[in-house]
C-alpha cells in the first residue's frame, strides 16, 4: 500500500457542488499539505497542518476548507466548485526535521 | 512573496550526457533545498536534499548549493531517457513553519 493515499484518483463535477478530496498516510508524520497543481504556475499551497489541532491558510485558500481528523487524515473541501478549481490537487507529509515530502498519487478534478 | 526560479525547458541533451538543471531563490534565510522528479501526470518524487554550501553526490545525481549566490543545481551524469521528466526546485523559507516553496520545474528530455 501506498504511504500517502489520495481519493478519487479522477473526478468531474459540476460547477456549484460541494467535493471533498479525502488524504490519508501511514508515514507516521505530523506534518500534512494540501498542493495544487497547474500548468505553467507549478504547486501551490492551499492548507497545511502541523497536527490535529494545528490548521493554517497557504497562498492560495479562498474556495477551499480543510478538516483534520486524525494524525492520518487531512481532507480538503470545495465548498461550491467553480471551473478555475479544475487542477491537480496532491496531498503531501513530512516529518518534523523537514528532510522533504511524500506526495500523494494526486487527484484529478475537472469542474464543468 | 518568496521566490523560486527554474527555466523551464525544455532542457535537451544526449543520452549518456551530463544534464544541469538550475535554480535560483530568494530568501536568503532558506535552510533546505530539494530537487524533485514529476513525470508526466504522476506525483513529484523526491531525488535529492542538500542543506550546506557545495556539492552532494547520490548515485548520477549531484546537487550543488551557493547560498551567497542564492544558487541551487542539480548534476545528471551519464543521463537516460528514463530521466526525461519535470524537475522541481524546492526551497524552505526562514519562518519558524519552514514551509516550502517549489518552483516551476525544468523540463528535461534526454534524446537517445
Amino acid at each position: 500500500d501506498a504511504d500517502v493515499t489520495q481519493t478519487p484518483r479522477n473526478r468531474i463535477t459540476k460547477t456549484g457542488k460541494r467535493i471533498m478530496l479525502e488524504c490519508s498516510q501511514t508515514k507516521g508524520h505530523d506534518r500534512m499539505y494540501w498542493y495544487r497543481q497547474d500548468p505553467g504556475l507549478g504547486l501551490r499551497l492551499i492548507y497545511y497542518s502541523f497536527d490535529v489541532k494545528d490548521i493554517n491558510k497557504g497562498e492560495i485558500s479562498d474556495g477551499y476548507s480543510v478538516s483534520r481528523q486524525a494524525q492520518a487524515k487531512f481532507s480538503l473541501s470545495l465548498e461550491s466548485a467553480i471551473p478555475n478549481q479544475t487542477a491537480l490537487y496532491f496531498c503531501a507529509t513530512s516529518d518534523p526535521r523537514g528532510h522533504g515530502y511524500t506526495f500523494g498519487s494526486g487527484t484529478r478534478l475537472t469542474v464543468v | 512573496q518568496k521566490e523560486v526560479e527554474q527555466n523551464s525547458g525544455p532542457l535537451s541533451v544526449p543520452e549518456g550526457a551530463i544534464a544541469s538543471l538550475n535554480c535560483t531563490y530568494s530568501d536568503r534565510g532558506s535552510q533546505s533545498f530539494f530537487w524533485y522528479r514529476q513525470y508526466s501526470g504522476k506525483s513529484p518524487e523526491l531525488i535529492m536534499s542538500i542543506y550546506s554550501n557545495g556539492d552532494k553526490e547520490d548515485g548520477r545525481f549531484t546537487a550543488q548549493l551557493n547560498k551567497a549566490s542564492q544558487y541551487v543545481s542539480l548534476l545528471i551524469r551519464d543521463s537516460q531517457p528514463s530521466d526525461s521528466a519535470t524537475y522541481l526546485c524546492a526551497v524552505t523559507d526562514s519562518g519558524g513553519y519552514q514551509k516550502v516553496t517549489f518552483g516551476t520545474g525544468t523540463k528535461l528530455q534526454v534524446i537517445p
